[in-house]
């Protein structure tokens, strides 16, 4: 199987401080990563594609400057918060796909941001 | 523009049956996924349906049809821990997920 971790599960931080996010694919390369958002009830907004080697495509809305990610290699994507607000304070979850699989989607345990 | 519709809530007992449906609008479609999510955690792969017709996995099965954009979850034999949020979500033709809003489903005993 797949397998993507993500750490930190849980983070408070205050505001105005930056938080760095990882993620990982253990048992496979994965070339294109996705960071999601997921405020209480409702559905997972994508926030941007990272691609390895490459800069990240961010969605309509998502301020690349404030959310920064870096696809450095092919097993980690990172997602730094910069500037905390306390709205920004929610569920970020990444994903990453298999090439060999690239119809499934893997997702990591997700870690709950909470800005204080 | 792309959207998928799924109800927003069910209630069903426990030991019974549950159907839950997605229609979707995709730019192409390369397959239709099912995943299950508990509160505060990530979402869990249920299935994946490309081809029309009845997948079956155990007490959940996945239908697709793809002439009419519609596909539906069954849940047999329901049980409390099925209580969760079923994510509906199309493949469309660059390979991006598209996500529905979720069917927050109730089991009751």
């Amino acid at each position: 199987g797949a397998v993507v971790s993500q750490h930190p599960s849980w983070v408070i931080c205050k505001s105005g401080t930056s938080v760095k996010i990882e993620c990982r694919s253990l048992d496979f390369q994965a070339t294109t990563m996705f960071w999601y958002r997921q405020f209480p009830k409702q559905s997972l907004m994508l926030m941007a594609t990272s691609n390895e080697g490459s800069k990240a495509t961010y969605e309509q809305g998502v301020e690349k400057d404030k959310f920064l990610i870096n696809h450095a290699s092919l097993t980690l994507s990172t997602l730094t918060v910069t500037s905390a607000h306390p709205e920004d304070s929610s569920f970020y979850i990444c994903s990453a796909r298999n090439p060999d699989r690239v119809a499934e989607a893997f997702f990591g345990q997700g870690t709950r941001l909470t800005v204080v | 523009g792309q959207n998928i519709d799924q109800p927003t809530e069910m209630t069903a007992t426990e030991g019974a049956i549950v159907q839950i449906n997605c229609t979707y609008q995709t730019s192409g479609f390369n397959g239709l996924f099912w995943y299950q999510q508990h509160a505060g955690e990530a979402p869990t792969f249920l299935s994946y349906n490309v081809l029309d017709g009845l997948e079956e996995k155990g007490r959940f099965s996945s239908f697709l049809s793809r002439s009419k954009g519609y596909s539906y979850l069954l849940l047999k034999e329901l049980q409390m821990k099925d209580s969760a949020s079923y994510l509906c979500a199309a493949l469309d033709s660059n390979y991006q997920l598209i996500w529905g809003a979720g069917t927050k489903l109730i089991i009751k005993p």
